[in-house]
């Protein structure tokens, strides 16, 4: 199946800075998802977008869906320990299988 | 509390030994789905279920089945597991007709690992 591109792959930053990922694909999708990952745990929905040119904000998140349909991006500000993990977008299709194609992920660190 | 679970956690195996990795969740949702996560190839899907008695093929399903009795559950068989079907697995589960775009929400995973 096709992947995303996701990237960075990772990033190491302090605490109190902001962050940025984002998403590229060759096709088209109906919704961009962001999830973020906890070892041990599955993923956890954090932002899902519906429109292209939509952004939408969970507290200090950020998310933006692209007036192509082809991309996305996440932002964090004002980054704390907590936001530790690995961050996938996940892009749905148009058909009744709703299969979510995601990216490689993005793995998160933040130096207290 | 709205969930996903599944079970087992953790399962290490032999080959050949039928298997299967149960999955329910709480929430009415009519779709649900199983991924398979492996380093540097994300998540990908297994099999989905629109609704009850309703199941079809994603993206990898060789060496897997799947049943949808009842609603709120969807058990993933492995009917002669092989090594490379070690894996950790994650069932996922979504509002259903008339909501085509609704999320998917998903268990804590499964990890299998076939000797």
């Amino acid at each position: 199946g096709q992947q995303l591109n996701q990237s960075p792959q990772s990033m190491f930053i302090q605490e109190g800075e902001d962050v940025s990922m984002n998403c590229t694909s060759s096709s088209i999708f109906n919704t961009w998802l962001w999830y973020k990952q906890d070892p041990g745990e599955g993923p956890v929905l954090l932002i899902a977008l519906y429109k292209a040119g939509e952004l939408t904000s969970n507290g200090r998140l950020t998310a933006q869906f692209g007036i192509t349909r082809k991309d996305s991006f996440l932002n964090i500000s004002a980054s704390i320990p907590s936001d530790v993990g690995i961050y996938f977008c996940a892009g749905q299709g148009f058909t009744g299988r709703r299969a979510l194609t995601f990216g490689s992920g993005t793995r998160l660190q933040v130096q207290p | 509390e709205a969930q996903v679970t599944q079970n087992p956690r953790y399962l290490i195996t032999v080959t050949g030994k039928k298997l299967t990795v149960t999955c329910s969740q709480n929430m009415n949702h009519e779709y649900m789905s199983w991924y398979r996560q492996d380093p540097g190839l994300g998540l990908r899907q297994i099999y989905y279920s629109m609704n009850v008695e309703v199941t079809d093929k994603g993206d990898v399903p060789e060496g897997y089945k799947v049943s949808r009795k009842e609603k709120r559950n969807f058990p993933l068989i492995l009917e002669s597991p092989s090594p490379n079907q070690t894996s950790l697995y994650f069932c996922a589960s979504s509002l259903g007709q008339g909501v085509s775009n609704q999320p998917q929400h998903f268990g804590d995973g499964t990890r299998l690992s076939i000797l």
